[in-house]
């Protein structure tokens, strides 16, 4: 089992709809959590990150965190065609320091 | 101001050569981290300095791999003898403190083919 599960995707939705991403981990003990968008051939860029159970909202994205069933999600609202790009989840393990341990990232696909 | 840097952007190497990578990371910034990320994968962690200090590096593949940050800012990932499954795109990041929540910034990538 990875310690960061995604689905690889595509997801695919229509211009203006709501793009939900998921990511499951398996160390209990993480504390920090981040979604990253990586477009095709550049490097990622953070968009949001957070650390306490329920939502953290920023414009069109809403990060979820529920720690009990070790699950963050990302929901992107009024989904733009420049929102296509591959959404990675990063978890900060238990053991402290900075160890970021990535998902495979989600590819996302905004059909105008 | 200015991002992580890196360079080269693309290197091509003969299996066997070594190759060294380079990273700039934003001035003042105390964490500094490699990630290797091949095709279709997430990055995955490589290795992570501490000003000089190189805490972790149990993310290195083998002992082909070395990394060193000899005064704290710029940092050299070298690669002895390549091998194909090298090839990959080796990101560095860095973050301003230690603390283990602050934001890492990632340079652009050194897209690395091994023929």
């Amino acid at each position: 089992q990875k310690e960061v599960e995604q689905n690889s995707g595509p997801l695919s939705v229509p211009e203006g709809a709501i793009a939900s991403l998921n990511c499951t981990y398996s160390d209990r003990g993480s504390q920090s959590f981040f979604w990253y968008r990586q477009y095709s051939g550049k490097s990622p860029e953070l968009i949001m990150s957070i650390y306490s159970n329920g939502d953290k909202e920023d414009g069109r994205f809403t990060a979820q965190l529920n720690k009990a069933s070790q699950y963050v999600s990302l929901l992107i609202r009024d989904s733009q065609p420049s929102d296509s790009a591959t959404y990675l989840c990063a978890v900060i393990n238990s053991g402290g320091y900075q160890k970021v341990t990535f998902g495979i990232g989600t590819k996302l696909q905004v059909i105008p | 101001g200015a991002g992580v840097s890196q360079s080269p952007r693309y290197k091509v190497a003969k299996r066997g050569q070594d190759v060294a990578l380079r990273c700039d990371p934003i001035s003042g910034h105390v964490s500094l981290f490699w990630y290797q990320q091949a095709l279709g994968q997430g990055p995955e962690f490589l290795t992570y300095f501490q000003n000089e200090a190189q805490l972790d590096k149990s993310g290195l593949p083998s002992d082909r791999f070395f990394a060193e940050r000899p005064e704290g800012s710029v940092s050299t990932l070298k690669i002895q003898r390549t091998q194909q499954e090298d090839s990959a795109v080796y990101l560095c990041a860095s973050s301003l403190g230690d603390r283990g929540i602050e934001t890492q910034y990632f340079g652009p990538g050194t897209r690395l083919l091994v023929l």
